[in-house]
């Protein structure tokens, strides 16, 4: 099945600074979505990407997609404390909203 | 917004105990939820999708016997952990989107983070 894989990272950054975090999938996918997670809480949608989409702005996030190279990144800029948690891609792959998500990646913003 | 509202948060339990989650969507209709499962510091596992009135879709894997899904209203998904033993013990999330729109975000509950005794 659809698997969105993201590159294994802990970021740990300062206020401020911009965190990328990026996931790569494996087979062709309706449309790609990414989540924030924290701690022992539910997810809450970030933003969602079609697959004749590149790019994607929602505030201080930015969302690229690349189906040739069946890859995505997130771009957080000017990071703040409240961005610190668990961040995952999710892939659709038949538009029946049944995701398969990565394995997330954990944003620590330090005041 | 869209909530989804997800009860109880919290449970300790007994082994052999059944246990029963409830996941409601309270500002919309929603025919397909999602029950998933997740271990400490991983991702989401898809474990089954609950359909309206109907049977649900569970993964491969995922006993459907130990996992009941019931899926009775259009706001309304429980999932039944049946005899639960410690090796249920895990943090599970709904799911639901709103109805006959493609390409919509999922909307989470807050998650039940089960513990069996």
């Amino acid at each position: 099945s659809q698997q969105g894989e993201e590159d294994p990272q802990a970021l740990s950054i300062q206020e401020g600074e911009n965190a990328t975090m990026n996931c790569s999938y494996k087979t062709s996918i309706n449309n790609l979505q990414w989540y924030r997670q924290n701690s022992g809480r539910g997810l809450v949608h970030l933003i969602l990407i079609r697959s004749n989409e590149r790019e994607k702005h929602s505030g201080r996030l930015r969302v690229t997609l690349d189906t040739s190279k069946k890859s995505s990144s997130l771009l957080i800029t000017a990071s703040r404390a409240a961005d610190t948690a668990s961040y995952f891609c999710a892939t659709d792959a038949a538009g029946n909203n049944r995701l398969a998500f990565g394995k997330g990646n954990q944003v620590v913003v330090i005041p | 917004g869209a909530v989804v509202s997800q009860h109880p948060s919290w449970v300790i339990c007994k082994s052999g105990t059944s246990v029963k989650i409830e996941c409601r969507s309270l500002d919309f209709q929603a025919t397909t939820m999602f029950w998933y499962r997740q271990f400490p510091k991983q991702s989401l596992m898809l474990m089954a999708t609950s359909n309206e009135g109907s049977k649900a879709t569970y993964e491969q894997g995922v006993e459907k016997d130990k996992f009941l899904i019931n899926h009775a209203s259009l706001t309304l998904s429980t999932l039944t952990v049946t005899s639960a033993h410690p090796e249920d013990s895990s943090f599970y999330i709904c799911s639901a989107y709103r109805s006959g729109q493609p390409n919509q975000p999922q909307h989470f509950g807050d998650g039940t983070r089960l513990s069996i005794l």
